[in-house]
């Protein structure tokens, strides 16, 4: 077992510019999630897919946030233009469908935006 | 508004020594409770999770208790060891999908 796979693990860019960061979720899993964590606000959930389909995306910011999961091994986040207040961890979670399953979660993108 | 504290916010301790972190929470209605461990650089990873009817549960040298009657939970850590330095994060579980994060104690664990 792989665990959720995240890629990058570090990402530095510019005000304006497109980031993506993207994740694996552990095979067989029915439930991805995207999180963002900070210092201030700890984690905070931004968007959740079941069987691939958006469930709630009331977490995501703002129309500069898109996530989408086109096959259920693979999900990106999109931040299209990126600014510096979205500098922060992001972190990919899988569970599968059982009311008492752990999240398991990758180890993150730390996304510096100066 | 669901809510989830925790306490302290950081905690020091020599290695060998027990600590115990605290959760009290607010949402309703209330399906489990959780607690992750944090290393710095990592994702969080479950430790435990306890439903409305277990009041006390054990992950080798970690023990959560939940008392849902006060919505209080807390994490004891027997005989700390250096890896035991790391953020510790509440998190509860209420009907539904929904899960509400705690801040997190960062503990931290001195030789």
């Amino acid at each position: 077992d792989a665990g959720v796979i995240q890629s990058p693990r570090h990402e530095v860019t510019e005000m304006g510019q497109e980031v993506t960061l993207r994740c694996k979720p552990i095979s067989g899993h029915d439930y991805l999630f995207w999180y963002r964590q900070t210092m201030m606000r700890g984690l905070e959930l931004l968007i959740y897919f079941n069987n691939n389909v958006p469930i709630d995306d009331s977490g995501m910011p703002e129309d500069r946030f898109s996530a989408k999961m086109p096959n259920a091994s693979f999900s990106t986040l999109k931040i299209q233009p990126s600014e510096p207040r979205d500098s922060a961890v992001y972190f990919c979670a899988s569970s599968p469908d059982r009311p008492s399953s752990p999240l398991h979660f990758g180890n993150g993108t730390r996304l510096t935006v100066t | 508004k669901n809510q989830v504290e925790q306490s302290p916010q950081s905690l020091i301790i020599l290695e060998g020594k027990n600590c115990t972190l605290q959760c009290n929470y607010t949402v309703s209605p209330f399906s489990n409770l959780r607690w992750y461990k944090q290393d710095t650089g990592r994702g969080p990873v479950s430790l435990t999770i306890m439903t409305f009817s277990e009041n006390t549960k054990s992950n080798g040298r970690y023990t959560a208790t939940l008392d849902a009657d006060t919505k209080q939970s807390s994490l004891h850590i027997t005989a700390s060891q250096l890896s035991d330095s790391a953020s510790y994060i509440c998190v509860v579980k209420s009907s539904g999908d929904k899960l509400t994060f705690g801040t997190g104690t960062r503990l931290a664990v001195r030789p």
